[in-house]
């Protein structure tokens, strides 16, 4: 089955700064790739999601970048404020409706004021 | 989209006892998916109900422990039986998540003493 790999588990950056979180997966048959976002106490966001006929995707301050051959992906997100402090999980699946995410084990970003 | 009503959202339940969270959903779904999140942990997938057949459970997951049902298509229930102080964690059901976007329940945080 699916095993996917993220790193860091912590991550800690300056107010402005990037942070970047990259992920590794091992099914060459997955082609759905989201990053969720988890506050304390509350369930995963979405916060963009990227599909494997698309080697990058951006929303605003959010990117997502793919490579299939090297079976990875990233999260980017610029200029950081402190509303970004949160607990950030990427997924892998199979396209299909019927079949689970199988989450990486989380990275905990911090900005720093 | 899809909106899921989970509930309990929380509960302090005694060991050896058993506890089954609801989750109904807005719109009619072919699978729904339970996860558990262990704390600090990432989210692991439990199980996959879908209407009319038995659920299909993860390795580590077995249906005495977590015994599911799913009576129509936008209703399910986990129960979590003969609980241990071990089974402290939160719970999650889901919908969609390999074509589109997943979509979670609030969750249901559950301590067990």
């Amino acid at each position: 089955g699916e095993n996917v790999e993220q790193h860091p588990s912590t991550l800690s950056v300056q107010e402005g700064d990037s942070a970047v979180i990259k992920c590794t997966y091992s099914d060459s048959a997955s082609n759905y790739f989201p990053w969720y976002k988890q506050e304390l106490g509350k369930r995963p966001q979405l916060i963009i999601d990227i599909r494997s006929n698309v080697g990058e995707k951006k929303d605003q301050r959010i990117a997502v970048t793919l490579n299939k051959t090297a079976k990875h992906f990233s999260l980017h997100i610029t200029e950081t404020q402190p509303e970004d402090s949160a607990v950030y999980f990427c997924a892998a699946s199979r396209n299909s409706g019927n079949t689970p995410l199988v989450f990486g084990k989380g990275t905990r970003l911090s900005v720093i004021a | 989209s899809a909106v899921i009503s989970q509930k309990p959202s929380r509960d302090i339940c005694q060991r050896g006892t058993s506890l089954t969270i609801q989750c109904q959903v807005d719109s009619q779904v072919t699978m729904m998916f339970w996860y558990r999140q262990q704390p600090g942990q990432s989210l692991t997938l439990i199980a996959t109900a879908n209407q009319g057949s038995e659920a299909t459970y993860e390795s580590g997951f077995v249906i005495d422990k977590f015994p599911i049902s799913r009576p129509n298509l936008t209703f399910s229930t986990l129960t979590v039986s003969n609980m241990s102080p071990e089974d402290s964690s939160i719970y999650l059901c889901s919908v969609e998540g390999g074509a589109t976007e997943a979509f979670f329940g609030q969750g249901t945080r559950l301590t067990v003493v």
